[in-house]
């Protein structure tokens, strides 16, 4: 059973265009979309979220974009960068077993 | 504020050995979870613990187990250590067992050679 559809596996960028990747959920009882962030050898670390009563949200250069009917939220990085290379997980939410549900992941490759 | 911690950063076991893994919650988190990262894929879930009563197990074997202390740190043992077991262990921590706001640590990585 597959809750989460992540896309596009991988992804490369050129430095200063757009970076977008994409979440697709099913269970509407999600309340919170995060995304994370993990660079090779770290631990994941919370990158930016959002709750459903707001359509987008906006922190620098990272904007969280979210339509609720259509059950998908996705991660903008504008003017991206070598350093944002990393591979990034959206997580909207848990199973009844308290285990968090991710998405495959994106490795985001930003060429110089 | 302190973030997640996790000790040790790096260690090296032989098959058969046993590792106990050590992590420490944000102050105030009262939820600790587990998670098993192999090289290039997503994290795994093991466990989670919530006023130090497990709430959640993965799909691990009982060579896996976990306990939370009062003070809400916990410890992850794994028992006769298998080459596969070699990852990153992850340790997050949240304020409520069933919230999706969760902290990773840096993680504890185990090589079993």
């Amino acid at each position: 059973q597959q809750q989460v559809k992540q896309s596009p596996q991988s992804l490369i960028v050129q430095k200063g265009g757009i970076s977008i990747i994409n979440c697709a959920y099913e269970n509407t009882a999600f309340d919170y979309f995060p995304w994370y962030q993990q660079f090779p050898g770290k631990g994941p670390a919370l990158l930016i979220a959002i709750r459903p009563d707001v359509s987008e949200k906006k922190e620098g250069r990272f904007t969280i974009s979210f339509n609720k009917s259509a059950k998908q939220f996705s991660l903008h990085i504008m003017d991206s960068q070598p350093g944002d290379s990393a591979t990034y997980f959206c997580a909207p939410g848990m199973d009844s077993n308290y285990q968090l549900i991710w998405g495959a992941g994106t490795k985001l490759i930003i060429k110089p | 504020d302190a973030g997640v911690t996790q000790s040790p950063t790096h260690l090296i076991k032989t098959r058969g050995q046993h590792v106990t893994l050590r992590c420490s919650p944000i102050s105030g988190h009262k939820s600790v979870s587990w998670y098993q990262q192999v090289l290039g894929q997503g994290p795994q879930f093991i466990f989670q613990y919530y006023e130090k009563e497990e709430r959640g197990r993965g799909n691990f074997p009982d060579r896996f187990s976990a306990r939370q202390f009062p003070n809400y740190s916990s410890e992850l043992n794994v028992n006769a250590l298998l080459l596969g077991d070699s990852a990153l262990y992850l340790c997050a921590s949240s304020r409520i067992s069933s919230g999706n706001t969760i902290y990773f640590g840096e993680g504890s990585w185990l090589t079993v050679v």
